[in-house]
């Protein structure tokens, strides 16, 4: 069971826009930066956002991230089927003294 | 741009040490910049973090994992580490490392090695 809690799973249209949300507490969300991560089955986790809402170089402005107290939030605008994957939130935790990982968000894109 | 890449056996007995090695590229693994990741992932379940190195030696565990757990680098060789003791069935998993920042974790992965525990 993670500290940090996201839905199981989230669907949408291609072209339309999706939210995933994290919501975790004041040792980690509340004090720490927020990552976002894209994992396309089979293969390694893709580092999205960085810093609650940055984007590495060359991820799409597609995708972007937010935090406001303990909880943080991923967008993605103009979905496309590309897009399936399984999601994953994670932050620092100050009482763990650890890194922590959401349990993850599978995305359908209809 | 750095790039990691797991190796080590793909299959380990229960109550036996699970060694996997990380071997860097494109960067040093002593540099003053990153810190160094270990994340595993049991077949058909969620990222859980291992542990990690900084740059200046500090190390990090999972403190589900702490008591069986090593993390370590070779400069000489450019390597990071990873040694589970006393695995189990549960330690199966997907073996990834990584490399990021003291504000981001993966911003680097590798490509991922399956660890089987089994007799």
């Amino acid at each position: 069971q993670s500290v940090l809690t996201q839905p199981p799973s989230v669907s949408a249209a291609p072209g339309q826009t999706v939210t995933i949300s994290c919501s975790g507490s004041s040792p980690n969300i509340g004090d720490n930066y927020v990552s976002w991560y894209q994992q396309v089955p089979g293969t390694a986790p893709k580092l999205l956002i960085f810093e609650n809402y940055k984007r590495p170089s060359g991820i799409p402005d597609r995708f972007s991230g937010s935090k406001s107290g303990t909880s943080a939030t991923l967008g993605i605008t103009g979905l496309q089927t590309g897009d399936e994957a399984d999601y994953y939130c994670g932050t620092w935790d100050n009482s763990l003294s650890a890194d922590v990982f959401g349990v993850g968000t599978q995305l359908t894109v209809l | 741009q750095l790039q990691l890449h797991e190796s080590g056996p793909g299959l380990v007995k229960p109550s036996e040490t699970l060694s996997l090695t990380c071997s860097v590229s494109g960067g040093s693994i002593s540099s003053s910049v990153y810190y160094w990741d270990w994340i595993r992932q049991p077949p058909g379940k969620g990222l859980e973090w291992i542990g990690k190195i900084s740059y200046s030696g500090n190390t990090y565990y999972n403190p589900s994992l702490k008591s069986r757990l090593t993390i370590s680098v070779d400069t000489s060789k450019n390597q990071l580490s990873l040694k589970i003791m006393s695995v189990t069935v549960a330690d199966t998993a997907v073996y990834y490392c990584a490399s990021g920042f003291s504000t981001s974790l993966g911003n680097y992965w590798g490509q991922g090695t399956l660890v089987i525990v089994s007799s």
